[in-house]
């Protein structure tokens, strides 16, 4: 069955670090990867999708990369904020309109 | 651009009693709605999918009768939750995605808290 696995475990970082979170998935061919923030008690907000057929995107602080061949994403923020502690989804889907299955999520604590 | 409200936000009510929540998409036409449920610290699982004027798609598990989705245009899409039971209090988050520009993307309201005393 289809899997995707975050790291359970909250990342601590110290403000103006780089934080990295990975996305690894078994049995499962996507055709895009997504990634989201979630603040406690809200619904996930939209940040980076990557498509099958490219290696890395960034926006701002932003930077996510994808590896089919190891069937994982990492994701970065650079000159990590506090304002950046929250919990990070990543997604999997195959098509426009189509289902995507979500990661357990990783919490970033980014500390003063 | 792209903004999906919910509502209610929170809401409590008896045990047997109906819940209905609205999913709205403020400034575009989804052409798809999705409903996940999410338990404390956990993810987003998925209930159901719907298309604007068709019966929803349930995921294997969700109880159709009892999980009642109706999405009667492309702006709004409710999920009524029918004799609600304690174990179906939960954080319900629903989203949105249109066929124009990156299709692939969900835009999530705000999620809806319920608790069944």
């Amino acid at each position: 069955s289809q899997k995707i696995e975050q790291n359970s475990e909250a990342l601590n970082i110290q403000e103006g670090k780089t934080a990295t979170l990975t996305c690894n998935y078994t049995n499962y061919s996507p055709a895009y990867l997504q990634w989201y923030r979630q603040d406690p008690g809200r619904g996930p907000v939209f940040l980076l999708l990557i498509r099958e057929n490219e290696k890395e995107k960034r926006k701002e602080r932003l930077k996510v990369t994808f590896d089919t061949t190891l069937k994982q994403s990492l994701f970065h923020i650079t000159a990590s904020q506090p304002a950046d502690s929250a919990t990070y989804l990543c997604a999997l889907g195959r098509g426009a309109g189509n289902m995507l299955t979500f990661g357990g999520g990783t919490r970033l604590m980014v500390k003063p | 651009g792209a903004v999906v409200s919910q509502h209610p936000s929170r809401v409590i009510c008896k045990s047997g009693t109906s819940v209905k929540i609205e999913c709205r998409s403020l400034d575009f036409q989804a052409t798809t709605m999705f409903w996940y449920r999410q338990f404390p610290k956990q993810s987003l699982m998925l209930m159901a999918t719907s298309n604007e004027g068709s019966k929803a798609t349930y995921e294997q598990g969700v109880e159709k009768d009892k999980f009642l989705i109706n999405h009667a245009s492309l702006t709004l899409s409710t999920l009524t939750v029918t004799s609600a039971h304690p174990e179906d209090s939960s954080f319900y988050i629903c989203s949105a995605s249109f066929s124009g520009g990156a299709g692939e993307t969900q835009y999530f309201g705000p999620g809806t808290r319920l608790l069944v005393l």
